[in-house]
């Protein structure tokens, strides 16, 4: 398994422009997040999946959006960019499930993550 | 409003040594808790996770505990190598799928 994938790896933007950021899982996970990490700051939820054709909205959503047609792909569209989207962006999946399933179900697996910065 | 906080956000320490890193959280209405690696510039690894049933968990010279009522857990790591250095994230996932991080403790281990 590749797990999860993220392209590009770096780009650069200018105020205005658009772009998606691809992720792509090979686990059939069920759950797939697109977290923001700041420098020296943790992880912001920006929006999540639990499912094909189901998305919800995390901490930080504004800015963003994203769709989830598949099981295997969740992009992220930033479609007017901004200086304050300068960060670095990471794709997660896991099986999902209830409480009462084993604890590697609920694993959380991330990407490489994707250095975006608008200029 | 989930908050996760963690101390020390940086810790030096001689290799061999063993050390406790800290992960505080303010709802204990928690559905797991992991721990991550990270490394400059890279992607994060899971270390552990535990459920909100479970008191601890042991991976290794690694070892994590929970403790819900108190809003704590702890990472410990046995004789401490170079290799370990890296920041170390806890994240806290909520019952209502919503993941908080921490914002790291950054290891390093001298030789």
């Amino acid at each position: 398994n590749a797990g999860v994938t993220q392209t590009p790896k770096f780009r650069i933007l200018k105020i205005g422009q658009s772009m998606t950021l691809q992720c792509t899982q090979d686990m059939n996970h069920n759950y797939m997040y697109w977290y923001r990490q700041d420098p020296g700051m943790g992880l912001k939820l920006i929006y999540y999946s639990v499912g094909a054709g189901i998305t919800d909205k995390g901490e930080v959503p504004n800015g963003y959006n994203v769709s989830r047609s598949t099981t295997e792909d969740f992009p992220l569209r930033l479609e007017l960019a901004a200086p304050s989207q300068t960060s670095v962006y990471f794709c997660a999946s896991n099986l999902g499930g209830g409480a009462l399933l084993p604890s590697s179900y609920n694993e959380q697996f991330f990407g490489p993550g994707t250095r975006l910065t608008v200029l | 409003k989930q908050e996760v906080t963690q101390i020390p956000a940086a810790l030096s320490v001689p290799e061999g040594e063993n050390l406790v890193l800290n992960c505080s959280f303010t709802d204990s209405a928690i559905y797991n808790l992991q721990w991550f690696r990270q490394d400059p510039g890279k992607g994060l690894t899971s270390l552990l996770l535990i459920q909100s049933s479970q008191r601890e968990q042991t991976s290794g010279r690694l070892n994590a505990s929970l403790d819900k009522s108190s809003g704590r857990s702890t990472l410990y790591i046995a004789a401490s190598q170079p290799g370990d250095s890296a920041t170390y994230l806890c994240a806290v996932w909520s019952n209502n799928n919503d993941m908080r991080f921490g914002a790291g403790t950054r290891l390093t281990v001298k030789p």
